[in-house]
C-alpha cells in the first residue's frame, strides 16, 4: 500500500513570495489533515479535511494560508506572501475514519520550508 | 483545553540500556485518546500506540510498553534494551474528536 505521498521535499524561497505544498494521501482515506511542525516543537493542526469540506481550520492563518481539496483526494497548502516564521515542516497526514476520532494517522514525509 | 507536556527534551543512554519517556495531558473529557509516535530522521511520523480513556491496562509490544494511568494523567513509554536504531524524537499526543494535540516531543539519542 502506497503511503501519504508529498511534494516538494524542501522549498527555500524569500519572504514574500509564494510557495505550495502538494499532498496525496494514502487511497480510500477519507480525512487528510496538514500540520505545521515548528523545528524542536510538535506538529501543530493547520487544517482537517473530510473528503472535499473543511472540518476544523481555527488555528490556519487565513490571511496568508490557503488550502484546498477539490476532488476530496489529493490536496494543496498554499502560503502567500510567505514570512520568515513560516519556516517549518509541513506535515500531511490522512486517516481512513471518515470522522477522524479514533483512528491513527498516517504521515507524509513532509515538505521542508526555509524563508529568508 | 487539551494539553500534552513532555518535559525531558533530550534524553542518552547508550544501547541495552532501559528507557523512560513521560507524557503528561490535561484535559477535561471523560472520553479521549492517546497517541504515541517515533519520527526517526527521515521525518515521517510513525504510529506506534493508541490507547483509548477508558483502558488502563498497560501494553507490551516486544521491547516497547506503555503505563497509563489516569489518576496522574500520565502515559509513560518504555524501551527495554534500547538500540541504535531507537533514536528518534517521540511524541505523545491527545485527541478529542478529531483534533489530535501533540507535545513537543523527546529526542532519544542511543549511543553504540
Amino acid at each position: 500500500e502506497a503511503g501519504v505521498a508529498q511534494s516538494p521535499r524542501y522549498k527555500i524561497i524569500e519572504k514574500r513570495q509564494s510557495v505550495a505544498f502538494w499532498c496525496n494521501p494514502i487511497s480510500g482515506h477519507a480525512t487528510l489533515y496538514w500540520y505545521q511542525q515548528i523545528l524542536g516543537q510538535g506538529p501543530k493542526l493547520l487544517i482537517q479535511f473530510q473528503n472535499n469540506g473543511v472540518v476544523d481550520d481555527s488555528q490556519l492563518p487565513k490571511d496568508r494560508f490557503s488550502a484546498e481539496r477539490l476532488k476530496g483526494v489529493d490536496s494543496t497548502l498554499k502560503i502567500q506572501p510567505a514570512k520568515l516564521e513560516d519556516s517549518a515542516v509541513y506535515l500531511c497526514a490522512s486517516s481512513p475514519d471518515a470522522g477522524g476520532y479514533t483512528g491513527e494517522l498516517f504521515f507524509g514525509e513532509g515538505s521542508r520550508l526555509t524563508v529568508l | 483545553a487539551q494539553k500534552v507536556t513532555q518535559a525531558q527534551t533530550e534524553i542518552s543512554v547508550v544501547e541495552k540500556e532501559d528507557v523512560t519517556l513521560d507524557c503528561v495531558y490535561e484535559t477535561r473529557d471523560t472520553t479521549y485518546y492517546l497517541f504515541w509516535y517515533k519520527q526517526p530522521p527521515s521525518g515521517e511520523l510513525v504510529f506506534l500506540i493508541r490507547r483509548n480513556s477508558f483502558d488502563e491496562q498497560n501494553e507490551i509490544s516486544g521491547r516497547y510498553s506503555w503505563n497509563f494511568q489516569k489518576s496522574t494523567s500520565s502515559f509513560n513509554f518504555t524501551i527495554t534494551a534500547s538500540q541504535v536504531v531507537d533514536s528518534a524524537v517521540y511524541f505523545c499526543a491527545l485527541r478529542r474528536y478529531s483534533t489530535l494535540t501533540f507535545g513537543k516531543g523527546t529526542m532519544l539519542l542511543v549511543s553504540p
